[in-house]
């Protein structure tokens, strides 16, 4: 079954700290991989995404995020966190001639001063 | 350049009553579709559409109905609301590329049914 699994629903960490957001997928074929994100009464953003190539894919507002095969994992990093970051995330598997995009439960950040 | 513009933002219906959300994106993009957000259950196709005159059911297709007669409209329509259907509703399109695709999302419509 194709899936995607966010296993963590609400983090929460200081302002200027370092962050990581999970996200493991199923997917039967060459899995195209997103990160969106969604502030609060918006639609989503593309952050970053991953088709091949290089494992580490470099998104916009400083995230990045590394494809790990053997791990069926697309974590979601940033070295420091600012108060803007705070959203919700969510992680999203797509494949190569299908337009259909299965996306995980979502992971709400909470940034502290 | 809109992008992928939907309306209402907001709407409260009653029970049984009908309604219908709008899509129109000027990318000229053949791929849209219409996503409903539930908290804890990220976002979930309902209906989608490869191009004019093509539709097909997605994931949780039931109490939704869709047309697409131009490139740039994807209207959502409820026949006959129910409770269950009170969600934000995404419209998206997709850019098809030989890299891969991205899709472009709508600011959502915020629906409830009492």
């Amino acid at each position: 079954a194709q899936s995607v699994t966010q296993p963590d629903i609400h983090i929460t960490v200081s302002e200027g700290a370092s962050l990581e957001l999970r996200c493991n997928y199923s997917y039967g074929a060459t899995p195209y991989l997103f990160w969106y994100v969604q502030s609060p009464g918006q639609g989503l953003q593309l952050l970053l995404k991953y088709f091949s190539g290089d494992t580490l894919v470099q998104g916009i507002k400083g995230f990045e995020a590394e494809f790990k095969r053997s791990q069926s994992s697309f974590n979601l990093r940033k070295p420091s966190v600012h108060w803007s970051d705070a959203a919700e995330y969510f992680c999203a598997v797509g494949g190569r001639g299908t337009y259909k995009y299965i996306f995980g439960t979502g992971t709400r950040l909470k940034v502290l001063a | 350049n809109a992008g992928v513009t939907q309306t209402p933002k907001f709407q409260v219906l009653k029970t049984g009553q009908s309604m219908t959300l709008q899509c129109a994106q000027d990318m000229n993009h053949e791929y849209m579709s219409w996503y409903r957000q539930d908290p804890g259950m990220g976002l979930r196709l309902i209906h989608y559409s490869v191009g004019a005159g093509i539709t097909d059911q997605g994931e949780v297709p039931n109490g939704y109905n869709v047309s697409r007669s131009t490139t740039e409209d994807f209207p959502l329509r409820l026949l006959s609301a129910a409770p269950s259907q009170t969600s934000v509703y995404f419209c998206a399109t997709i850019l098809p590329g030989t890299g891969g695709t991205e899709a472009f999302f709508g600011q959502g419509t915020r629906l409830t049914v009492v």
